[in-house]
């Protein structure tokens, strides 16, 4: 079983739609979880960084952790264009310096 | 809002040539990171250094791999002699005390 899960999509929809994206994971040892956002050769840009399980939102992104379920998610309401990019999960366990492992990503479209 | 800054942006070599990559993490950061992707694959880790030494590599990360601190901005990746495997993104990325990562903008190494 791989240990992180993303399905590359691509996902498509028109501009003001609510997008869902998600990961999953087999290592329980995890408990930091972050969602990136890629654009075309670029770096990864953090968007959102949650510890353990909950939710967490900033402005149009919701972040939700369910560790019991080993599933993150992010929300996207009022999708623009410009939220069109590559979306990836990364996650790590505990205590500093830990290597963060990666979902394949998911490859938005947002169309006006 | 400072940034990690990566030079050189692309890199052509031919195989078995010495590549050394760039990387300016954002000052006051203390865990340094390597990561690499290949196209169409996920984001790998290479390998983490904090306080002038490596404290964790990947299997990746064979005896044709180095990294350097050489002074107190600077870290580098040298490649010894590179493979057409070697050919992926390669992105640096720092954090402070344990934190999340911040990632540059990458390198585009192509081995001929």
């Amino acid at each position: 079983q791989k240990e992180v899960e993303q399905d590359p999509g691509p996902l498509s929809v028109p501009e003001g739609a609510i997008v869902s994206l998600n990961c999953t994971y087999s290592n329980s040892a995890f408990q930091y979880f972050m969602w990136y956002r890629q654009y075309s050769r670029k770096g990864p840009e953090l968007l959102m960084y949650t510890y353990s399980s909950g939710n967490k939102e900033d402005g149009r992104f919701t972040a939700q952790v369910d560790k019991s379920s080993k599933y993150i998610s992010l929300f996207i309401r009022d999708s623009q264009p410009s939220d069109s990019a590559t979306y990836l999960c990364a996650m790590r366990g505990a205590g500093n310096n830990r290597k963060l492992i990666w979902g394949l990503g998911t490859s938005l479209a947002v169309n006006p | 809002e400072p940034e990690v800054t990566q030079t050189p942006s692309h890199q052509v070599t031919q195989m078995g040539q010495e590549v050394i990559l760039r990387c300016v993490p954002i000052s006051n950061h203390l865990y340094f990171y390597w990561y690499r992707q290949i196209l169409g694959q996920k984001v790998e880790f290479l390998v983490s250094f904090y306080n002038n030494e490596i404290s964790e590599k990947s299997e990746i990360f064979d005896d044709q791999f180095s990294v350097e601190r050489p002074d107190g901005s600077n870290f580098t990746l040298k490649i010894r002699s590179t493979k057409l495997e070697d050919s992926a993104m390669y992105f640096c990325a720092s954090c402070p005390a344990g934190e999340t990562q911040y990632f540059g903008p990458g390198t585009r190494l192509l081995v001929l």
